[in-house]
């Protein structure tokens, strides 16, 4: 177990809908970062948020955005779903040593 | 969005066997290199990591070596177990950033 949590594990919806994913860092950790993971993709970076501030951006998509909040829980918003948004999406804090530390992921399915 | 170069895409090795792995970079700004282990259905979980100042590091039965004039870097597995076959990623860390780059994986299986 890494510390930190990702919800939801699973969840399906439709093109043009939109969903919010959550991940709690490690207790002490500030850093967020949010991976998507796609089978011809592998992992790419998306955003890294550092004690609610945003300090790194990767191809995020417009219609995807995040923020950290003061609790330092991030949320990763996506919206007007695409069949290619389809994929695992990856949250990791990174602790004092610059190791991240992954969470179990949220598996997205657009129907 | 720049990217580490890593290969082969597969391995199949046998049981007692050396696994190699190898990554190569462009940008010379990076002053962290780690190995990530995926387990199926789990996030990626650090292996082990080296910095540039360094050529070689090892860890039990894992280990990095680093050529900077070649811009490279590899993993070996000594003595490889069916329990580690995984996914595994290459990554970079820049220099006065925060952004982790992986290689695209690398899928090894271990066969008794």
């Amino acid at each position: 177990d890494s510390g930190v949590t990702q919800t939801p594990k699973h969840l399906i919806t439709a093109t043009g809908q939109r969903v919010t994913l959550r991940c709690s860092p490690r207790s002490g950790d500030l850093s967020v970062y949010w991976y998507q993971q796609s089978l011809d993709q592998g992992l790419q970076f998306l955003i890294h948020y550092y004690n609610g501030e945003e300090r790194a951006k990767g191809n995020i998509l417009e219609r995807f955005s995040a923020q950290q909040f003061p609790d330092l829980h991030s949320e990763l918003n996506l919206s007007s779903l695409e069949l290619g948004d389809s994929a695992l999406y990856f949250c990791a804090s990174r602790g004092r040593t610059g190791e991240l530390f992954f969470g179990e992921g949220s598996r997205l399915t657009v129907l | 969005q720049q990217q580490v170069k890593q290969s082969p895409q597969s391995l199949i090795v046998q049981k007692g066997g050396i696994s190699i792995i190898n990554c190569a970079y462009e940008n010379t700004a990076f002053d962290y290199f780690p190995w990530y282990q995926q387990f199926p259905g789990k996030g990626p979980a650090l292996l082990i990591a080296i910095r540039p100042d360094v050529s070689e590091k090892k860890e039990g039965r894992f280990t990095i070596s680093f050529n900077k004039s070649a811009k490279q870097f590899s993993l070996h597995i000594m003595d490889s177990q069916p329990g580690d076959s995984a996914t595994y990623f290459c990554a970079q860390l820049g220099v006065n950033t925060d952004k982790l780059i992986f290689g695209t994986g690398t899928r090894l299986q271990v066969f008794p």
